[in-house]
Formats: C-alpha cells, sequence, structure tokens
C-alpha cells in the first residue's frame, strides 16, 4: 500500500528564516510527486511535479527535491504570504494519487 | 477564464436528508474527481471518473453516489447512509486519466457541508 508521511505537522518561522518541509513515501513503482498549496478554506494549488530521484524545481522562493525515499520543499527567505498548508502526494503502481496530511506553514512578520 | 466551479460553497443538512454538491469544469478535462478531507487527515478519494458515463469507487464510497453524463459535470450525492458526512469536499479534474500520465489536478474551490 503506498503511503506518505508529511513532517512536521506544523512550522512557524520568522519572515526570512529558510528551512525545509519533508514528504517521506512508500510506493510501488513512483510514477510522479506532486506538492500543492492550499490556503485556508480553499482547494489545493498545484506547485510542483517530480518524477525521479535527483530531479529539482524551482518557483519563487520554492525549491522542490526528490531522493528515493523522500521529498523536500525548501522555503528560502520565506514571506508572511507563504502562509499556507503545503501538501504532498504521491501516484505509485496503483496509479491513484496518495495524499499526505500537509504541513501547516505559518510566517510571522 | 477555465477552472473548476463548486456549488453551493456551504450547505447545512439534517440527518436523514439527501444533498448533491455540484461540480462543473470548462477546462475539456477527460478525469474528474471527488475528495473528502477532514482536519488532521489527507485528502481521501470517493469516487472517480476516467471517462464520460464511466465512474469508480475510490478509497471511502460508501454513502455516496454520483454520475458523469456529461463530460464537465460530476455531481456528488450524500446520502443518508453516510455516517458522518460532515467535511469539507473538493472536487478536482485532470486532463486525462491516471494512466496516461496527465496527472496534475486542477481543483475546485470546496463545498463545506454540516450536518445539523
Amino acid at each position: 500500500e503506498d503511503q506518505v508521511t508529511q513532517s512536521p505537522e506544523a512550522l512557524r518561522l520568522q519572515e526570512g528564516e529558510s528551512s525545509s518541509l519533508n514528504c517521506s513515501y512508500t510506493v510501488s513503482g513512483l510514477r510522479g510527486l506532486f506538492w500543492y498549496r492550499q490556503d485556508p478554506g480553499k482547494g489545493p494549488e498545484f506547485l510542483f511535479t517530480l518524477y525521479s530521484a535527483g530531479e529539482e524545481k524551482e518557483k519563487e522562493r520554492l525549491k522542490a527535491t526528490l531522493t528515493k525515499k523522500e521529498s523536500f520543499l525548501h522555503i528560502t527567505a520565506p514571506k508572511p504570504e507563504d502562509s499556507a498548508t503545503y501538501l504532498c502526494a504521491v501516484q505509485g503502481g496503483s496509479e491513484k494519487l496518495v495524499f499526505g496530511k500537509g504541513t501547516k506553514l505559518t510566517v510571522n512578520p | 477564464d477555465g477552472g473548476i466551479t463548486q456549488s453551493p460553497k456551504y450547505l447545512f443538512r439534517k440527518e436523514g436528508q439527501n444533498v448533491t454538491l455540484s461540480c462543473e469544469q470548462n477546462l475539456n478535462h477527460d478525469a474528474m474527481y471527488w475528495y473528502r478531507q477532514d482536519p488532521g487527515q489527507g485528502l481521501r478519494l470517493i469516487y472517480y471518473s476516467q471517462i464520460v458515463n464511466d465512474f469508480q469507487k475510490g478509497d471511502i464510497a460508501e454513502g455516496y453516489s454520483v454520475s458523469r453524463e456529461k463530460k464537465e459535470s460530476f455531481p456528488l450525492t450524500v446520502t443518508s447512509a453516510q455516517k458522518n458526512p460532515t467535511a469539507f469536499y473538493l472536487c478536482a479534474s485532470s486532463p486525462g486519466p491516471w494512466r496516461s500520465g496527465a496527472n496534475v489536478l486542477t481543483f475546485g474551490a470546496g463545498s463545506r457541508l454540516t450536518v445539523l
């Protein structure tokens, strides 16, 4: 059974304080790993797809990386507007997407 | 602008009543999905449809029903058989079925159902 574990559950940062969110996964035959951002009371918004170990993708202050067992979402010099819940999902041999519980990020000014 | 429209945004239901949540997309996507989100839990798949007039049960289909008569519409009915229906419901779509690799989901804004 495909599984996704995100850590920490919640993270508080000061504006400008860089950090990383973790997504550990077990899957039979990784087809893709996805990162989404979700604001309170809204639907998730797509950020990145990673397909193979060693792959990296960047968007503004966010950088996603992938190894054979985990993915990291690095946030460089975050701003208050980066506050949101970040969701990780994997697609394996079963083809269905499996989501983690998310990391709630709060960036204080 | 293309996107997914869910309605209503908020819905209150008395116990024993069926309710239907609407989901419409104008992205010309083949596949559509319904997820349930509860506090502290990941998104859980209720039903999905990868082509018109066909749909499959997800991980938590009991107490729910769907139809896919048109490509752009995928309504979800929460029946009285669903024991704990209070939750945030998210509709999503993707360009093609999971098998095709076109798996990036576009989500609607969600519908919050509360059972009184």
